[in-house]
């Protein structure tokens, strides 16, 4: 069973803060990318990586960093987290390869309140 | 980039109904286009998807039409159930290019 694991379902954390979401997956997949879920929004991209130590801007990133060190792990860090980063934030792996229609899985999500 | 835009934002229906869910997207090089559902406190998951060589596809109770010249496609759910009642997300990339871009997803009610 394909698993992509987030580390908190719920998470509060203090204006200022340094704010760390980490993801897992165990599927060997080259992609993972950061979205984030706000109602009337939909998902939108932060960042996104093809390969270990790759990275991509998205849609939004600003406020926003990530590492990729090992293949399976993919985490996103708030440098100084700000209320309007409350969010639910989603993260995601897929296959990668040319011509190749890969469904992308989704972890459960980690709904961050930032007070 | 590509832009997505996904209507309507809310849909209601009563149980046995037909639920239909457009999207449009901008980018002409787009070419698989996924649904996906979302159901509470869970992250989003495909449920069917669809390749520009494709017109149509249809699974069960869903099927999905892509009309390339107009880039649009829709989501169709017939016999619509109780636990059909999610938030729904269609999609768009180039394959040969990771980074699907989402619409702005829509809310399905089904009454019983």
């Amino acid at each position: 069973d394909v698993k992509v694991t987030q580390s908190s379902r719920y998470l509060v954390k203090r204006t200022g803060e340094k704010v760390f979401l980490e993801c897992v997956q165990d599927m060997d997949h080259e992609n993972m990318f950061w979205y984030r879920q706000d109602p009337g929004l939909g998902l939108r991209l932060i960042y996104f990586s093809y390969d270990v130590k790759m990275k991509e801007k998205g849609d939004i990133p600003e406020g926003y960093s990530v590492s990729r060190e090992k293949k399976e792990r993919f985490s996103l860090i708030l440098e100084s987290a700000s209320t309007n980063q409350t969010s639910m934030y989603l993260c995601a792996s897929s296959f990668s390869g040319q011509g190749v229609y890969t469904e992308a899985f989704f972890g459960q999500g980690t709904r961050l309140t930032v007070v | 980039g590509e832009n997505v835009e996904q209507h309507p934002s809310t849909l209601s229906v009563q149980e046995g109904d037909s639920a239909v869910i457009k999207c449009t997207y901008s980018d002409s090089a787009s070419n698989y286009f996924p649904w996906y559902k979302q159901e509470l406190g869970k992250g989003p998951q495909l449920i069917i998807d669809i390749r520009s060589n494709v017109g149509e596809k249809k699974d069960q109770r869903i099927a999905v039409t892509l009309n390339k010249t107009a880039k649009h496609f829709s989501l169709h759910i017939t016999e619509t159930q109780p636990e059909d009642s999610a938030v729904y997300f269609c999609a768009a990339k180039r394959t040969s290019y990771g980074k699907l871009t989402f619409g702005q997803g829509t809310i399905l009610t089904v009454h019983p």
